[in-house]
């Protein structure tokens, strides 16, 4: 149980086009989902967190207008970069708490390239 | 600001040996603490999960410990094998705060 599926697993887009990464749960609801980025041999950098039915919560730094987020459903999250640019290429992972008290469980990771 | 840092950054060991993977974390007021794995280019696995009031977990080969007043978590890795090499991370989720804070990674190789 409590598995996050993250598509597309690798994206290749052109610079100044938009990339949709979607992030759901597959056996479980969950009202909250958390986005990641991650540069090469670093760790996870928290993005912003997604909130069904609501607006996301962005992290400092994070520019809310050219990382749009969309929680419309209780299994869906979707990550849009907008006017993506070859500095946004990145690898980005989503994540979810099954429960209250339970762990994250993350997504596969979507490697965005844009070139 | 809960800080948590992990040492070493990397560690090679010969198959068959058992190791010990550190995690730090700056505040003890944590939820959950939770160890995964990462392999290259992939996402994160959930390998132990150690609630507040746990000392420690275990899964086969691995065992993790939490020893809040310390700050300081451990992953046992006993009986290594190639196929666990890969990243691991230690992750402290703190009470009030529905954010996890990962540690930096210990790369860890293990040599047949």
């Amino acid at each position: 149980g409590a598995v996050v599926s993250q598509h597309p697993s690798r994206v290749i887009c052109k610079s100044g086009t938009s990339v949709k990464i979607e992030c759901r749960s597959l056996d479980f609801q969950a009202t909250t989902m958390f986005w990641y980025r991650q540069f090469p041999k670093q760790s996870l950098m928290l993005m912003a967190t997604s909130n069904e039915g609501s607006k996301a919560t962005y992290e400092q730094g994070v520019e809310k207008d050219k990382f749009l987020i969309n929680h419309a459903s209780l299994t869906l999250s979707t990550l849009t970069v907008t006017s993506a640019h070859p500095e946004d290429s990145s690898f980005y992972i989503c994540s979810a708490k099954f429960a209250q008290g339970s762990g994250y469980t993350f997504g596969s990771g979507t490697r965005l390239t844009v070139v | 600001k809960q800080e948590v840092t992990q040492i070493p950054a990397a560690l090679s060991v010969p198959e068959g040996e058992n190791l010990v993977l550190n995690c730090s974390f700056t505040d003890s007021a944590i939820y959950n603490l939770q160890w995964f794995r990462q392999d290259p280019g992939k996402g994160l696995t959930s390998l132990l999960l150690i609630q507040s009031s746990q000392r420690e977990q275990t899964s086969g080969r691995l065992n993790a410990s939490l020893d809040k007043s310390s700050g300081r978590s451990t992953l046992y890795i006993a009986a290594s094998q190639p196929g666990d090499s890969a990243t691991y991370l230690c992750a402290a989720d703190n009470f009030g705060n529905e954010k996890l804070t990962f540690g930096t990674g210990t790369r860890l190789t293990i040599i047949p």
